[in-house]
């Protein structure tokens, strides 16, 4: 099945400081999503971003399907971005709508 | 507001006893899903239904059941619950494949201890 990584796995910013977090996928896909776990566990939908590139707010994300990666940027970050940022993507082949998780970066954002 | 709701959000059961965690989404979605998510394993796919009458497994579907009597409900039953089901538990629902747009949408989880 699809491969997904993701760097880095931990991450620690002060409060204001930007950061760039990637996702590399090993075949084609038809879904791509980034998603942030906050520390009540709740799955926060940030973007729907097979291709392209969209921005909302301080955040951003980028997908370059033809290389097989993804970044999501983080700018003037908060203390309220703390938590587990995963990308998930679903294969252009093979079972329907499935996603596949990478394993997730941890951010902290200290004051 | 479209949204996926789950019941209940947190259970502590006991090993054997039966258990159904209830997943309802209102945005019309065909597509539904269930998940869990462990440490150091990610988030696994457990069963999916394409639409109603139609379901399949996913990746670690041992021990659990589910069913699609209706568009928005997607009920997970786990009908001897044992200590290694222990976990926090997502549905997710979408449009299907194919079509232009096909975000999946997560409810809130549900954290699962079987003792």
């Amino acid at each position: 099945g699809i491969q997904v990584e993701q760097s880095p796995p931990d991450l620690i910013l002060q409060e204001g400081a930007n950061s760039t977090l990637r996702c590399n996928f090993s075949d084609s896909v038809n879904n791509l999503q980034w998603f942030h776990q906050n520390p009540w566990g709740q799955l926060i939908n940030l973007f729907y971003i097979p291709s392209g590139t969209k921005q909302n707010g301080r955040l951003s994300a980028t997908t370059v399907a033809t290389e097989r990666y993804s970044l999501l940027y983080i700018s003037s970050s908060q203390t309220t971005d703390s938590g587990v940022y995963f990308c998930a993507v679903g294969g252009a082949t093979g079972t329907a709508s499935k996603l596949t998780f990478g394993t997730g970066t941890r951010l902290q954002v200290t004051l | 507001e479209a949204q996926v709701t789950q019941n209940p959000r947190y259970l502590i059961t006991v090993t054997g006893k039966k258990l159904t965690v209830t997943c309802s989404q209102n945005m019309n979605h065909e597509y539904m899903s269930w998940y869990r998510q462990d440490p150091g394993l990610g988030l696994r796919q457990i069963y999916y239904s394409m639409n109603v009458e139609v379901t399949d497994k996913g990746d670690v579907p041992e021990g659990y059941k589910v069913s699609r009597k209706e568009k928005r409900n997607f009920p997970l039953i786990l009908e001897s619950p044992s200590p290694n089901q222990t976990s926090l538990y997502f549905c997710a629902s979408s449009l299907p494949t194919g079509g232009p747009y096909n975000e999946q949408f997560f409810g809130p989880g549900t954290r699962l201890t079987v003792l």
